[in-house]
């Protein structure tokens, strides 16, 4: 059981729909973040959250809105999507931010596949 | 220009052989991670690497921070079709806040 939870695992919408992706963590951490894979690119960093205020935001488009109502929970809010939006979307977790201490480690949760048609 | 170079690209082996996959920059780190993704999954952390020169084991993984930690290599020996998956070298960036991920090594680990 993984200490990073995604949903839904799965997700086909229209480029006119509105979803939402959900992450929650169970670990105590205070940082969260969302990723995105695509099949051609290394994993790239879309928001970063600490202490549920944001911190980066990856000059990602604005039809991602990303939530932090707490410190464990993000989600990424989708609307009027494009097909090239279609990936593995990673949530993940930290305790603090990436430099806080050269230990610091981040953990995953298993993605929500994302194909928008 | 990628912070993190990783090779090979891909990789694709008979079960029982041994590799060695690479993770390099021109940057120094205070620390370095490596994580596996298995197909339709996210990375899970294998190790975390912080002292120059340290190697670290897990069963038939060995992992070697370079001694001027700017570059890392990971050695599977005996490779099995359960190795099989993406490599990722992870570490901070240069302003200290976000964790950066180099491309990956694709691995395939044939019976």
């Amino acid at each position: 059981e993984t200490g990073v939870t995604q949903t839904p695992r799965h997700l086909v919408m229209g480029m006119t729909n509105k979803k939402s992706l959900k992450c929650e963590q169970h670990l105590g951490h205070n940082a969260m973040y969302w990723y995105k894979q695509s099949a051609k690119k290394p994993l790239e960093l879309m928001f970063v959250y600490n202490f549920k205020e944001q911190t980066e935001n990856n000059s990602v488009p604005s039809r991602f809105s990303p939530e932090c109502p707490n410190s464990s929970h993000l989600f990424l809010h989708l609307h009027t999507l494009q097909p090239e939006d279609s990936a593995l979307y990673l949530c993940a977790s930290s305790q603090d931010l990436g430099g806080a201490r050269a230990s610091n480690t981040i953990y995953f949760g298993e993605g929500s596949w994302l194909t928008v048609v | 220009t990628q912070l993190l170079e990783q090779s090979p690209q891909f990789l694709s082996i008979q079960e029982g052989e041994n590799l060695t996959v690479y993770c390099n920059s021109s940057s120094v780190f205070s620390s370095l991670q490596w994580y596996r993704q298995e197909p339709g999954e996210g990375p899970v952390l294998l190790v975390t690497v912080v002292t120059g020169g340290e190697v670290k084991k897990l069963k038939r993984l060995t992992f070697q921070f370079g001694d001027a930690r700017k570059d890392s290599s990971l050695h599977i020996t005996a490779a099995q079709p359960g190795d099989t998956g993406l490599y990722l070298c992870a570490v901070i960036d240069n302003y200290g806040q976000n964790f950066v991920f180099g491309p990956g090594t694709r691995l395939s680990v044939l019976p």
